[in-house]
């Protein structure tokens, strides 16, 4: 079965310290894509960054980034001088081609300390 | 201006009781879900639509219907609740382009507690 694997419960960083939250998935798919979401205290789920399975460049938004590593099927998400409104769960996601749906990991609590 | 709209935000019921949820998108997305979120946190899929069309239907109770009237709205009923039901709801819509589904726009979900 497809599947989002997201090892980290959860952690603490220090405020304007880079971090690194990981995410493998499995497919057999080749067509994909691999999203983020951030979910803060207040609950509503916000869009971070999304890669496609033929993208040669690693995603990029702001202080976010996507290191895609494809042959170790692995999407983790880097956060640049993390910031203390950066303290919310993160989800990693994927939408494969065989499945008209999106499966969410189970997220990591990140914690950033001042 | 909200571009995916959940009603209600809050919804507190007893055991036995229906209640409905409603959902509306104004992005003219082609589909939309619903979505379970547990007190771990962890997120399942429990409803799609295509264009009014029921394309996912995961292992869900039958107490709990969906219904889309149209493309942009997709409601979501309960019947008889029970306490196993208190969650966070979410509706989410996507494009679908050339038969891929493309990133969620979520609404602000429903944080349903049945007593």
């Amino acid at each position: 079965a497809q599947k989002i694997t997201q090892t980290q419960p959860g952690m603490f960083v220090q405020e304007k310290e880079a971090v690194t939250l990981d995410c493998t998935y499995d497919t057999s798919d080749q067509s994909y894509g691999l999203f983020w979401y951030k979910q803060p205290s207040s609950g509503e789920m916000i869009f971070l960054i999304y890669q496609g399975s033929y993208d040669e460049q690693n995603a990029t938004e702001g202080r976010y980034s996507l290191n895609f590593q494809k042959a170790r099927k692995s999407a983790n998400l880097v956060i640049s001088a993390s910031q203390l409104g950066d303290s919310a769960m993160y989800f990693c996601a994927s939408r494969y081609s065989s499945a008209s749906k999106i499966i969410f990991g189970s997220g990591t609590r990140l914690s950033i300390r001042p | 201006d909200t571009a995916v709209s959940q009603t209600p935000k809050y919804l507190v019921t007893q055991m036995g009781n229906d209640k409905s949820i409603k959902c509306e998108q104004n992005l003219g997305h082609d589909t939309m879900y619903w979505y379970k979120q547990d007190s771990k946190k962890f997120l399942k899929i429990m409803f799609s639509y295509n264009n009014k069309e029921l394309i996912i239907n995961e292992t869900v109770p039958n107490r709990f219907s969906p219904k889309s009237p149209d493309k942009a709205h997709l409601n979501l009923h309960i019947n008889s609740l029970e306490l196993g039901d208190s969650a966070v709801y979410f509706c989410a819509s996507s494009p679908q382009v050339r038969g891929q589904t493309y990133g969620y726009t979520f609404g602000s979900g429903t944080r349903l507690t049945v007593v």
